[in-house]
């Protein structure tokens, strides 16, 4: 069926890295644009960054430009989320989520939850 | 960026009631071509957002149409007619209209 499936739960270190997967199945990947989305405790949802599936061009928020880098590999219908430096209010359920013609974030993967410790 | 803001932040809501919430960007979502790019989602407990309204007023697929969407501009109001017991969640507005796309705090909807 159509769905995103997301990578498990990371615990990391203050500084550390942290990369996401989130895995299309049951749509054309190359068709919608992959957003990433996040959600720290308590806080209202952040949009993150997205790529186009087509041809691999980014944007990211300012607010984490420098640190957070967006990829897909076509071929396995995957994109990935890496952010840099981590900081404890990097702790956050990170989702990623599509972007059609039509509609925005119609479609959800579970959520990945980013714990990071100092 | 574009701020949302939405009102209240938390409901409780008698089943078989309506509820109302408002969300107010701080400049106009109207774009040039004509669409509103305004949104709300539904996260459920446990749950991922999912997607409730697309430009203001049109019902995603298979939200029930006890869910109305409405306003213009930079004012905005979701309504549920008859809230039920499955409509418990955050409530989030969302502009689209530019990068970054920004969302509201959320409103928290409880059942009485």
């Amino acid at each position: 069926q159509v769905q995103l499936v997301q990578s498990g739960a990371e615990v990391k270190e203050t500084g550390d890295s942290v990369r996401v997967s989130c895995q299309a199945s049951g749509y054309s990947f190359n068709s919608y644009a992959m957003h990433w989305v996040r959600q720290a405790p308590g806080q209202r949802l952040e949009w993150v960054g997205w790529v186009n599936t087509a041809n691999g061009n980014t944007n990211y928020s300012p607010r984490l430009q420098g640190r957070v880098t967006i990829t897909r590999d076509t071929s396995a219908s995957t994109a990935y989320m890496e952010l840099s430096t981590l900081r404890s209010e990097d702790t956050a359920v990170y989702y990623c989520a599509r972007v059609g013609p039509i509609y925005y974030f119609d479609l959800w993967g579970q959520g990945t939850l980013v714990t990071v410790s100092s | 960026d574009i701020v949302m803001t939405q009102t209240p932040l938390s409901l409780s809501v008698t089943p078989g009631q309506p509820a109302s919430i408002s969300c107010k960007s701080s400049q106009s979502l109207l774009h040039s071509g004509s669409k509103t790019y305004l949104y709300w989602y539904l996260e459920k407990p446990g749950q991922p957002p999912q997607l409730l309204m697309y430009e203001i007023s049109n019902r995603f697929s298979a939200v029930p149409d006890r869910f109305t969407g409405s306003g213009s501009g930079t004012d905005f109001t979701l309504k549920i007619s008859r809230v039920e017991a499955e409509d418990v969640g955050v409530y989030y507005c969302m502009q689209s209209l530019q990068l970054p796309y920004t969302f509201g705090q959320g409103t928290k909807l409880e059942i009485k």
